[in-house]
């Protein structure tokens, strides 16, 4: 089965600060794979995905993420945070039409 | 927008009570999930439903859950005698295709 590390538990950061978030999935074939993010007292939404075709997606609110199918990765990154980015940040594979979890980063943005 | 909507947003129990938890996904969605998070861990696949019965469930799972869909718009999740671990944030969700899914807001479940 497959298994999702986020290698961030959590992550503090200045406004303007570069951000990237690792994630790595546990094994190959085609994969399509999810960003999603949750902001204080709200639900998950979704943020970017990843079928196929280019490797570079964009998602919502100037956010981006990399497939690198031969290191099983999927970074999240975004070149200038915002305060109103701080929130809980999930990678997410669909295996069988469930979703697999990471653990989850939590992005602390400082004013 | 269409959103994923869950009933009720708290609920708090004593261990060996039945609860239910309710989801009215987006109506013209096919494909129906229940996850859980546990404080502090990943959030975690429960069970799939689609036409009408499950397609998969998890080791999680077991004989004190169940789902039904009973009036072709609620999504409901019951447990039928809640132990302490099952405290916990549950989430359903939604997909027409199979593809992106959408989630509702939570039902925070806490057993005493």
């Amino acid at each position: 089965a497959q298994s999702v590390s986020q290698h961030n538990h959590h992550v503090i950061l200045s406004e303007a600060a570069s951000l990237e978030l690792g994630c790595n999935y546990s094994y190959g074939g085609t994969v399509n794979l999810f960003w999603y993010v949750q902001y204080p007292g709200q639900h998950l939404q979704l943020l970017l995905k990843y079928f196929s075709g280019d490797p570079l997606v964009k998602g919502i609110k100037g956010f981006e993420a990399e497939f690198i199918k031969s290191k099983f990765s999927f970074n999240l990154r975004k070149p200038s945070v915002q305060w109103s980015d701080t929130a809980e940040y999930f990678c997410a594979v669909n295996e069988e039409g469930k979703l697999i979890f990471g653990q989850g980063t939590e992005l602390s943005v400082k004013p | 927008e269409p959103e994923v909507t869950q009933t009720p947003s708290h609920q708090v129990t004593q261990m060996g009570q039945e609860v239910i938890l309710r989801c009215v996904p987006i109506s013209n969605h096919l494909y129906f999930y229940w996850y859980r998070q546990i404080l502090g861990q990943k959030v975690e696949f429960l069970v799939s439903f689609y036409n009408n019965e499950i397609s998969e469930k998890s080791e999680i799972f077991d004989d004190q859950f169940s789902v039904e869909r009973p009036d072709g718009s609620n999504f409901t999740l019951k447990i039928r005698s809640t132990k302490l671990e099952d405290s916990a944030m549950y989430f359903c969700a939604s997909t027409y295709s199979g593809g992106e899914q959408y989630f509702g807001p939570g039902t925070r479940l806490t057993v005493t």
